[in-house]
């Protein structure tokens, strides 16, 4: 059964472009996660879908971010336009609602803002 | 607000046993984790203990919670030098929302 799935892996983009990170959950699950790893601030929550809808937005940092989840198997998080500050490695993650506390997490997308 | 914390590094002799220790905030925690990050790669879920238990293990790891002290520590036995990565206590309530430590980096040495 395949895990979580990101895309891309690494995206280096030039300040001021738009970038789009792509996640496919593990099927079945329907609460999807999207987490931002930095070195000063650690592993942050971004924003969560359960059933395809937004729960909680409280952690995107800024109307740069925005989130979808236009169907149970795929969401997207775009930044527009990006900072070098976002530079970061963005996961997703998923979860069922039965074992909601057990969260698988993708690889991760390394983002690299020049 | 939620808070988790955790002692940076540890360094360990392959053989020996590992104990990487965690401390958390929030008195409504259900489910404590810990999850490993080796070098490039996502978090792997090792293990987690729900709240009403005091002790779980799963071979050679080992969780006891100290809901009373609101600690947290997951003891590696035999560590061995795949055992390596950094180390993620978490933490959540029933919504599934993981708060996460700074993570502890376990160096493992021959």
């Amino acid at each position: 059964d395949a895990g979580v799935i990101q895309s891309p892996r690494h995206e280096v983009t030039e300040m001021g472009q738009e970038v789009t990170l792509r996640c496919k959950p593990i099927s079945g699950h329907n609460s999807l996660f999207w987490y931002r790893q930095t070195m000063m601030r650690g592993l942050e929550l971004l924003i969560y879908f359960n059933n395809n809808v937004p729960i909680d937005d409280s952690g995107m940092p800024e109307d740069r971010f925005s989130a979808k989840m236009p169907n149970a198997s795929f969401s997207t998080l775009k930044i527009q336009p990006s900072e070098p500050r976002d530079s970061a490695v963005y996961f997703c993650a998923s979860s069922s609602d039965i074992r909601f506390y057990e969260q698988y997490f993708g690889p991760g997308t390394r983002l690299t803002v020049t | 607000g939620e808070d988790v914390e955790q002692s940076l590094f540890l360094s360990v002799r392959e053989g020996d046993s590992s104990v990487i220790n965690c401390t958390y905030t929030d008195s409504s925690s259900t489910y404590l984790y810990w999850y490993k990050q080796e070098p490039g790669a996502g978090l792997q879920l090792l293990t987690y203990i729900f709240s009403n238990m005091d002790m779980k293990q799963d071979q050679r790891l080992t969780v006891l919670l100290n809901k009373k002290d609101k600690h947290l520590s997951l003891r590696i036995a035999d560590t061995q030098t795949g055992d390596s990565a950094i180390y993620f206590c978490a933490e959540s309530s029933n919504t599934g929302k993981l708060i996460f430590g700074q993570g502890t980096t376990l160096q493992v040495k021959p």
